[in-house]
């Protein structure tokens, strides 16, 4: 099975940096995804790591260490659309599993002005 | 492109009651899966399908039922409506490959309350 651990809430002002972490234990590891999900909506796609390292998007960035089972999402240049949850979740290894995600619990974010 | 429909968006039960969650896309996903997501709380997945004819149960399946009889089509059935199962529940799905970047594309939920 899978344990993915993140911090329940964090908040930050608006043009600052902030930084979700995310640490799993997984019996197979194909795969961590980041969402985002504003109140009252459906979670939408932010980021995919499978290797070692940091993947940039823009604003945001993630990095991947899979031998700390460890991951981290950072947000730059804090906006006020940015609060939101942030969810990590892992994907299952093998082809029985197809794209199966088990999901963090979620990082509330608030940004203040 | 619809992407993923889900009906109804609001759903009120009584004890006891059963009824279907329907889910449909229209993107060719060969993976779909619905969770559960209850207040504070991250996203539990209920029952995943990998291909048309083939289900299997995820973290909390007690209380549901599944069928993917087409590659567009995933409904949710709840037998027996219990008020635990109140909840907001997303379908979400993708291409299947184990192996690429692929990210779920979620319905946009169906907030139910059971009475």
């Amino acid at each position: 099975g899978q344990n993915i651990d993140q911090p329940t809430e964090m908040t930050a002002t608006e043009g600052a940096i902030v930084q979700i972490n995310c640490t799993y234990q997984t019996s197979g590891f194909n795969g961590l995804f980041w969402y985002q999900q504003h109140a009252g909506e459906a979670p939408t796609f932010l980021s995919y790591n499978v290797l070692d390292g940091l993947e940039e998007k823009g604003r945001f960035s993630s990095f991947l260490s899979r031998s700390k089972g460890y991951s981290y999402l950072l947000l730059k240049e804090l906006q006020m659309k940015d609060s939101a949850s942030y969810l990590c979740a892992v994907r299952d290894r093998g082809k029985a599993a197809g794209n199966k995600l088990t999901f963090g619990g979620g990082t509330r974010v608030l940004v203040k002005p | 492109n619809a992407g993923v429909t889900q009906t109804p968006k609001f759903q009120v039960l009584k004890t006891g009651q059963s009824m279907t969650l329907q889910c449909a896309q229209d993107m060719n996903h060969e993976y779909m899966s619905w969770y559960r997501q209850d207040p504070g709380m991250g996203l539990r997945l209920i029952h995943y399908s990998v291909g048309a004819g083939i289900t299997d149960q995820g973290e909390v399946p007690n209380g549901y039922n599944v069928s993917r009889s087409t590659t567009e089509d995933f409904p949710l059935r709840l037998l027996s409506a219990a008020p635990s199962q109140t909840s907001v529940y997303f379908c979400a799905s993708s291409y299947s490959s184990a192996a690429a970047n692929y990210g779920y594309t979620f319905g946009s939920g169906t907030r139910l309350t059971v009475v």
